[in-house]
């Protein structure tokens, strides 16, 4: 069973912290793997998508990287923001389908 | 680019009504969209793929009379929430792909706060 976990559950770090979230999938055949950040109440925004041969990804103080070897990924923030206070969820696809597997997310929360 | 509006953003209604929730595409034509429903503190669970112009495929568990979904166009999909009952109370959200690019790219709305009472 395709199956998606995120590390911690929640963090809290201080303004101005730097910080990584982890993410294990089992996923198979791989196709792609996103993360997503998800405000309270709103729909998730994509952050990166890598493929199988992508194994790091920026977008702005986000960095994703990804270990197809090892099933393994990370969202690494920099220089956190009081507006990063969300959940972020990562997202695998499986070659051939357009279903995603959804991990349960991890809780942000930036405090000043 | 790559807009997907929901509307209403938010809606009460009382059990045994029905209410509808739309889900369009405002700058690309999507084939695909997907609904999906996510209770709190948990993540999205896909309940149906809808195509347009063919009947939705639904998920194990999602009942198919109770959430009537009509892809009629290619940028807009409905779901209907027929006799809703408190328990259908959840956040809805919808995200399209686009036709024009990779399969692999989707793109959420914003969601719908269903609350039953």
């Amino acid at each position: 069973k395709n199956q998606v976990e995120q590390s911690p559950q929640s963090l809290i770090i201080l303004e101005g912290k730097n910080c990584t979230l982890q993410c294990n999938y089992t996923v198979s055949p791989f196709s792609n793997l996103r993360w997503y950040k998800q405000d309270t109440g709103r729909g998730p925004v994509s952050l990166t998508i890598m493929t199988f041969s992508e194994n790091t990804k920026s977008n702005g103080r986000y960095t994703a990287t990804l270990d197809a070897d090892t099933k393994q990924s990370s969202l690494h923030i920099t220089a956190s923001q009081l507006s990063d206070s969300a959940s972020y969820i990562c997202v695998v696809n499986d070659f051939g389908n357009e279903k995603l597997t959804f991990g349960t997310g991890t809780r942000l929360t930036i405090i000043p | 680019g790559a807009v997907v509006s929901q509307h209403p953003s938010w809606v009460i209604c009382k059990s045994g009504t029905s209410v509808k929730i739309e889900c369009r595409s405002l700058d690309f034509q999507a084939t695909t969209m997907f609904w999906y429903r996510q209770f709190p503190k948990q993540s999205l669970m896909l309940m149906a793929t809808s195509n347009e112009g063919s009947k939705a495929t639904y998920e194990q568990g999602v009942e198919k009379d109770k959430f009537l979904i009509n892809h009629a166009s290619l940028t807009l999909s409905t779901l209907t929430v027929t006799s809703a009952h408190p328990e259908d109370s959840s956040f809805y959200i919808c995200s399209a792909r686009d036709m024009g690019l990779a399969a692999t790219e989707q793109y959420f709305g914003p969601g719908t706060r269903l609350t039953v009472t």
